[in-house]
């Protein structure tokens, strides 16, 4: 069975860094791409941040470049998303997906919720 | 700044068909595009329907089909059951970045 979990979410000041991690098990994770997804409360989705398997094609939302970096381990079968510099529009659940070739998401985690705030 | 448009919510029977859209502010979605579509429960992450337009997950149920309509992406559901009452959500893929729709707010009534 598949499953992400995430993990690293919580309250961080404006400024701040925090560094969510995402576990995978119940398949190869170092043949899938993978993707972050946010979603600020009562908003819709937001696209953050995409990783290929080999970590040969890194890129970012305009929103987050910059602050944000995407990383993973396939040798702990894990995911990261070292965010800096932290905003208040940053606050946000947080969801690890897995891609399908490379344009399909199929699975995602149940999320971990970031809140940016004094 | 690239904007997928869809619509903000639409209302349907139980049993009925409803057909939700995508749009593209670049001009018309295209298979090129590879459109996915999501659905969302409330307290509950997103769940994969539809990738590449057409292509269902082996966990889609045959009632929800994905196809392109008058230069957009659609997710059309027929036999709409009370089940499918949920936000929904269409992904669009350009180049590097990918971009989601705003939602569509579906309630079975």
């Amino acid at each position: 069975e598949v499953q992400l979990v995430e993990s690293g979410g919580g309250l961080v000041k404006p400024g701040g860094s925090l560094r969510l991690s995402c576990a995978a098990s119940g398949f190869t994770f170092s043949s899938y791409n993978m993707n972050w997804v946010r979603q600020a409360p009562g908003k819709g989705l937001e696209w953050v941040s995409y990783i290929s398997s080999s970590t040969s094609s890194i890129y970012y939302a305009d929103s987050v470049k910059g602050r944000f970096t995407i990383s993973r381990d396939n040798a702990k079968n894990s995911l990261y998303l070292q965010m800096n510099s932290l905003r208040a529009e940053d606050t946000a659940v947080y969801y690890c997906a897995r891609v399908a070739g490379t344009t399909s998401i199929d699975y995602w985690g149940q999320g971990t919720l970031v809140t940016v705030s004094s | 700044q690239t904007v997928v448009t869809q619509e903000p919510s639409l209302t349907v029977s139980p049993g009925g068909t409803v057909t939700l859209t995508c749009a593209s502010n670049t001009g018309a979605v295209t298979t090129g595009y590879y459109p996915n579509w999501f659905q969302q429960k409330p307290g509950q992450a997103p769940r994969a329907l539809i990738y590449s337009t057409n292509n269902k997950h082996s966990w889609t149920p045959a009632r929800f089909s994905g196809s392109l309509l008058g230069g957009k992406a659609a997710l059309t559901l027929s036999g709409v059951q009370p089940e499918d009452e949920a936000e929904y959500y269409c992904l669009l893929y350009y180049g590097a970045t990918q971009v989601f729709g705003g939602g569509t707010k579906l309630t079975v009534l």
